[in-house]
Order: structure tokens, then C-alpha cells, then sequence
């Protein structure tokens, strides 16, 4: 089993929805972060966080450190937040503290 | 742009080859984290620099080397090269352990 799993794994939306993304996780973390991957390849980083919520624009990111899940919404989405939306936790243990590990990832295609 | 830079953008190579992939950090940043982007398994945690020291170790192969410099750019040395290491190869950087991490836009490498 992957210590960070993500759901679903493909995602198709009509322009303007409400989109949400999930991902769990199964060891202890300091951190966790929301990276978007654009069909190019390049990695942008949208959200860390280590408890709560966090709002930028029509992005929303919450954790719920006792149940190890985070969600991240798209609110009013758009074609051009299609993208690969990845989910990935700094572990606070042992030798690789501060280092991520990686879900595989939820493909989102939105359509006009 | 996240002010990180890697070079070169691709790579095609033989079997059995040896490349040097190079990323230089964002202003200020002392780490540097090398990640591997492949189609079966996804991104993975490889090697991370902290000020010119190793800090920490993830899956990173024997054949495969980094180094961080007095001016803190990283080279990722990859030797013996396989079929199976074709992949995209991340460098990212963070002022330290605990901050979000930025990522440069990847050095695609082909081994034929």
C-alpha cells in the first residue's frame, strides 16, 4: 500500500464546477503539499500546509491532521486548471525528515 | 518561474553512457533536493543538499551521484545508464527543511 494515496486518479469536469481532489496518508508528517504539474512537465507548488485551511484565489486546500487527509477544491474551475494535481507529505521521521513523498498523482481535464 | 534553473531541458543518450545534470538554486536557498519523474512510478525523493553537505538519502541508485557546490549549484551525475533510467529528473530548492520547496522546470533524459 502507497503511505500516500490519492483519489481519483482521473477526473473529468465541465467548466465551472466545483472540483474536489483527495489524498490520505499513512505516516506521521510535518508538512503536506499540493503541487501542480502542467501538460509540459513543470511542477508548481500551490499549498503547504500543516493544519487548517489555506485560500488562494479560486483554490482552497484543508488537512485534517487526525484523520491524515487533505482535500483541495477548485472552485468555478476552468480549462486552464487542467492539469496533473499532486499530493505529497514531508515525513517527520528518521533519516528522511524533510523530504517528500509522493502520491501518483489525480489528472483533471476540465472542458468548456 | 520559480527562479530555479536546470540545464540542459533534454538529453538523449546511449545505454552505458554517463550525463551530468545541473540545477542551480533559487537566490538564497541553501537546499537542494533532486527528484525522479518516471511513467511506472511516479515522482521519487532521490538525494537532498543542505549548504553543501548531504542531508538525506531517498531511493537513490549507486550509479547515480550529486554534489552541491561552494556557490550552491548541484550537479546529478547518472553513469551506466540504463533503459529504465529514461525519465524527468527535478531539482528543487528551500531555504531550509521546513519551507515550501520550488521546483525548476526539469531536464527530460532519453536513454536509447
Amino acid at each position: 500500500k502507497n503511505e500516500v494515496e490519492q483519489s481519483p486518479q482521473n477526473l473529468t469536469a465541465q467548466e465551472g464546477e466545483f472540483i474536489t481532489i483527495n489524498c490520505s496518508y499513512s505516516v506521521g508528517i510535518s508538512a503536506l503539499h499540493w503541487l501542480q504539474q502542467h501538460p509540459g512537465g513543470g511542477i508548481v507548488s500551490l499549498f503547504m500546509l500543516s493544519s487548517g485551511k489555506k485560500k488562494h484565489g479560486r483554490l482552497i486546500a484543508t488537512i485534517n491532521i487526525q484523520e491524515k487527509h487533505s482535500s483541495l477544491h477548485i472552485t468555478a474551475s476552468h480549462p486552464r486548471d487542467s492539469a496533473v494535481y499532486i499530493c505529497a507529505v514531508r515525513s517527520r521521521n528518521g533519516g528522511s525528515q524533510g523530504n517528500l513523498i509522493f502520491g501518483k498523482g489525480t489528472k483533471l481535464s476540465v472542458k468548456p | 518561474d520559480s527562479g530555479v534553473t536546470q540545464t540542459p531541458k533534454h538529453l538523449i543518450t546511449a545505454t552505458g553512457q554517463r550525463v551530468t545534470l545541473r540545477c542551480s538554486p533559487r537566490s538564497g536557498d541553501l537546499s537542494v533536493y533532486w527528484y525522479q519523474q518516471s511513467l511506472d512510478q511516479g515522482l521519487q525523493f532521490l538525494i537532498q543538499y543542505y549548504n553543501g553537505e548531504e542531508r538525506a538519502k531517498g531511493n537513490i541508485l549507486e550509479r547515480f551521484s550529486a554534489q552541491q557546490f561552494p556557490d550552491l549549484h548541484s550537479e546529478l551525475n547518472l553513469s551506466s545508464l540504463e533503459l529504465g533510467d529514461s525519465a524527468l529528473y527535478f531539482c528543487a530548492s528551500s531555504g531550509n527543511n521546513y519551507n515550501e520547496q520550488f521546483f525548476g522546470p526539469g531536464t527530460r533524459l532519453t536513454v536509447l
